[in-house]
């Protein structure tokens, strides 16, 4: 069964430009979750797609958004770069809940660098 | 929402050593409480988890207390080896967003040093 694939998987733009980030969870899970991780350590929480809406979303500007398509893969829109974008953007899915748990698991991850 | 702060942020232990990770949560009806683990370059990865009807869970050199009074749950590694230096972050999982939801720990840095 493959897991969580992101891509791509390194990205460069340059500021002020948009970029696109997409994930696709693994086969049944209908929920999305998007993070940065900035200086190889923090998970920051950006946003929370559950069966094609978004649920919950970090303390981020506008500028991040994103969506959730039908079957569930989601996709990450930065608008108007700044450098401080630079970061590690994870993706993780989930799906119903099974014996009390809902594990989150996590694609490999896009690399953002603004320059 | 929920908020789920960690402590320390960095920790560096001599192998052999224990290591305990803290966490404190603010939603009193969380009721799983997840530990992942990331190693340098590699994605999270689930090793443990607790849930709230339960006060501690063990599995070989890791286990994790859960204090529901206090709104705090412990992540506790004996014996530490130099395959343990990773990023641990800890997770609650809210009620009031909906049951799939998880909102993680800043994370730790733990330098097992040999």
């Amino acid at each position: 069964e493959a897991g969580v694939t992101q891509s791509p998987t390194h990205l460069i733009k340059t500021r002020g430009q948009q970029a696109t980030l997409r994930c696709s969870p693994i086969s049944g899970h209908t929920s999305v979750y998007w993070y940065q991780q900035a200086l190889g350590l923090g998970l920051q929480f950006l946003l929370w797609y559950d069966e094609g809406e978004e649920r919950n979303r970090g303390n981020f500007p506008p500028r991040f958004s994103g969506r959730q398509f039908p079957n569930y893969s989601s996709e990450l829109n930065v608008n108007a770069l700044e450098l401080e974008d630079s970061a590690l953007y994870l993706c993780a899915s989930s799906g119903l809940e099974t014996g009390g748990k809902t594990e989150a698991f996590f694609g490999q991850g896009t690399r953002l660098t603004v320059v | 929402g929920e908020n789920v702060e960690q402590h320390p942020s960095t920790l560096s232990v001599q192998e052999g050593d224990s290591a305990v990770i803290k966490c404190t949560y603010s939603d009193s009806a969380s009721n799983y409480f997840p530990w992942y683990k990331q190693e340098l370059g590699k994605r999270p990865q689930l090793i443990i988890d607790i849930r709230s009807n339960v006060g501690e869970k063990k599995d070989q050199r890791i286990a994790v207390t859960l204090n529901k009074t206090a709104k705090h749950f412990s992540l506790h590694i004996t014996e530490t080896q130099p395959e343990d230096s990773a990023v641990y972050f800890c997770a609650a999982r809210l009620r009031d967003t909906g049951r799939r939801a998880l909102t993680f720990g800043s994370g730790t840095r733990l330098q097992v040093q040999p």
